[in-house]
This record gives structure tokens, sequence and C-alpha cells, in this order.
């Protein structure tokens, strides 16, 4: 069984749509995650979901709104779609323990490709 | 600002050498480095380093971290093809919350 996925794996599309990305996770994680790796293979952080709740925005421009309707799923959805955000967007989660903790290790979905003509 | 290095950003090699990846990390409370192995698609865990000095091993690939020069080393013996990958560093900030990625290096192995 898929630990996280994502739908659909690949996306083309006109500049100006809207468009969603849609993510599950079976693991039972409360964190949930939206990364964006750029053509260089650079991976950064958007957004991070703590049991349906925001804790952590990026400089992402508000063309992007994340939402969680449950631990289990974070969707992405984004408005009036422009060249630069071709990309790949990876969703993640973890286990969500104290901060103290070194790290709560993040299984990734195996990534959306998104086009934008 | 928090930040991650690697070097080199690309690397080809031929099967049965070794080769050495770094990352360099600039971060507030520093508690963890993670290496990650990206093939065609997502980022698989390799190792999570908290002490210096203290080498993680598995098969052919090994790591080592340095608090005092904040660097580690990734080190990949007897290369093979499938070795060939993005190798992903990152640390984890804010809280352990979010991961601070290095760019990656690309290393292709030819036969």
């Amino acid at each position: 069984d898929t630990a996280v996925s994502q739908t659909p794996k690949y996306l083309v599309t006109q500049m100006g749509n809207d468009k969603s990305i849609k993510c599950e996770q079976n693991l039972g994680h409360d964190t949930m995650y939206w990364y964006k790796q750029d053509s260089k293979k650079f991976l950064k952080i958007m957004f991070s979901y703590n049991n349906k709740e925001l804790i952590i925005n990026e400089t992402v421009p508000n063309r992007f709104s994340p939402k969680s309707p449950d631990k289990a799923h974070l969707n992405l959805h984004i408005n009036s779609l422009e060249l630069g955000d071709s990309a790949v967007y990876f969703c993640a989660s973890s286990q969500n323990r104290d901060s103290l903790s070194s790290y709560n290790e993040q299984f990734f979905g195996p990534g959306t490709r998104l086009t934008v003509l | 600002e928090d930040k991650v290095v690697q070097s080199p950003l690309s690397l080809v090699v031929h099967e049965g050498d070794t080769v050495t990846l770094n990352c360099s990390y600039e971060v507030t409370n520093f508690r963890s480095l993670l290496w990650y192995k990206q093939e065609k698609k997502a980022p698989t865990f390799l190792f999570m380093l908290t002490s210096s000095g203290i080498e993680k091993k598995s098969g052919r690939l090994s790591s080592i971290l340095d608090k005092k020069e904040l660097f580690s080393i990734l080190n990949i013996t007897a290369t093979q093809t499938g070795d060939s990958a993005v190798y992903l560093c990152a640390v984890p900030v804010q809280g352990a919350q979010k991961l601070v990625f290095g760019q990656g290096t690309r290393l292709t192995i030819n036969p």
C-alpha cells in the first residue's frame, strides 16, 4: 500500500488556469507538507499543516492555497497558473513529536509534475 | 537565514570508484542533519546524523558529521550504476517541523 499518494502524477495546463493537486497519507501522521522542486532539483518547503492547522507558510504567492479537510489529506490549489509554477510538487508527512526531538522523519509522495504552457 | 550548501553540484565517475559528497550548513538551533537519495521520484531517507565524529554506515554508504566545522560528508565506495541519483542533504529547523534542503548533488555512475 502506498504510504503517501498524490494525484495526478502529471498535470499539463495553460497559463491562467486554476488547478488542484491532491495528497493523502495512510500512515496516521499528524503533520503534512508541500514542497516545490524546481528544474535544478532544489527542493523547498511551501507549507506545513499539523492536525489540519497551518504551521508553516513560506513566502509563497497567495495564488497557492493549501486545504486540509482532515489529518490524512492536504490538497494544494493553485489559481491563475504562471509559467514559473512549472515544477515537481511533493507532498510529505511525518508523525508529530515534541519540538525537542531531533527530527520527525518525513515520508515523501511520488510527486506531481506540473507543466504550465 | 538558514542555509544548506552541497558540493559538487554534479559528479560523473566510473563504476567501482569511490565518491565523497559534501554538505555544509548554517542554521540556528542545529539538532540533526539528514541525507536523502532521489532517483526518479520521491526522495528516500538514507541517514540521520546528530553527533560529531560518529560514522553512520549502510552497506557501501557511510556518512559523518562535524558539528564544529558545520559540515557532513557522504561516502559511497565501489560505486554501481544503481547509485546514480541526486543526493540531497537537509537540516530540520523551526522545532524540527521544517526541512531546509541543499541544492543536491547529481551523481552519475558510468559502467
